[in-house]
């Protein structure tokens, strides 16, 4: 596909249950970024990998979330023991070289939208 | 702190009537700022960037430092301009930070 594809698009959990969240960026993107966005709120960084590093965590809420990027491609979102207050809208986004700050372009996925019951 | 202040939640206007869409910013330094659109069930996406000084459906914002803004205007509102509109500032080398957005619908 041609856009930055993420799964699953909805996702109910019980509390204290773990959850998996993936993104397939664009091919070729090198920098990968997670946000999380509650109800009536903008998107909030949570982190940042460019290729498979995670540069930057700084924004995760908690020990409970945990970002990875092995093979520097998919990515996956994990949150454990999840909490009511981790309902959100999970979205993903990617972006070209150069830096991002130059050019201020993310492409964004549509988002996973997790409710926790 | 970097931070970005959208004062509208909602804002309604009648089609073909100016639009304004405000954004504060709070920076040191020369920001680079950008406008995000989201329409409905659609993803979000890059509106327009500063830098480019483009303009885009319409659409223009001009950076004004004295009043640290970057509003987003439009002389004439169309039907498809109703949107979820977010304004972002970078920060740290790679990282945007968004405001909580202005929903605008324009009233046909």
């Amino acid at each position: 596909g041609a856009g930055v594809s993420q799964s699953p698009r909805y996702k109910v959990a019980k509390r204290g249950q773990d959850v998996a969240l993936r993104c397939d960026p664009i091919s070729g993107h090198v920098s990968l970024f997670w946000y999380q966005q509650a109800l009536g709120q903008g998107p909030e960084f949570l982190t940042y990998f460019q290729n498979e590093a995670q540069l930057d965590k700084s924004g995760l809420p908690s020990d409970r979330f945990f970002a990875e990027r092995p093979e520097g491609s998919v990515s996956t979102l994990k949150i454990q023991r999840t909490q009511q207050e981790d309902s959100a809208v999970y979205l993903c986004a990617s972006s070209p070289p150069p830096r991002l700050a130059a050019t201020g372009e993310l492409f964004f996925g549509e988002g996973s939208r997790l409710t926790v019951l | 702190a970097q931070r970005v202040t959208q004062p509208e939640k909602l804002l309604s206007v009648f089609k073909g009537a100016p639009v304004e869409l405000k954004c504060n910013y709070s920076y040191s330094g020369s920001p680079e700022l950008f406008w995000y659109v989201q329409y409905s069930r659609q993803r979000l996406q890059l509106l327009l960037r500063h830098i480019s000084r483009e303009s885009i459906k319409g659409f223009t914002a001009d950076l004004n430092k004295g009043e640290t803004s970057f509003h987003l205007k439009k002389p004439f509102a169309q039907e498809e301009d109703s949107a979820m509109y977010y304004c972002a500032l970078p920060f740290g080398n790679e990282k945007l930070t968004f405001g909580t957005g202005t929903r605008l619908t324009i009233i046909p």
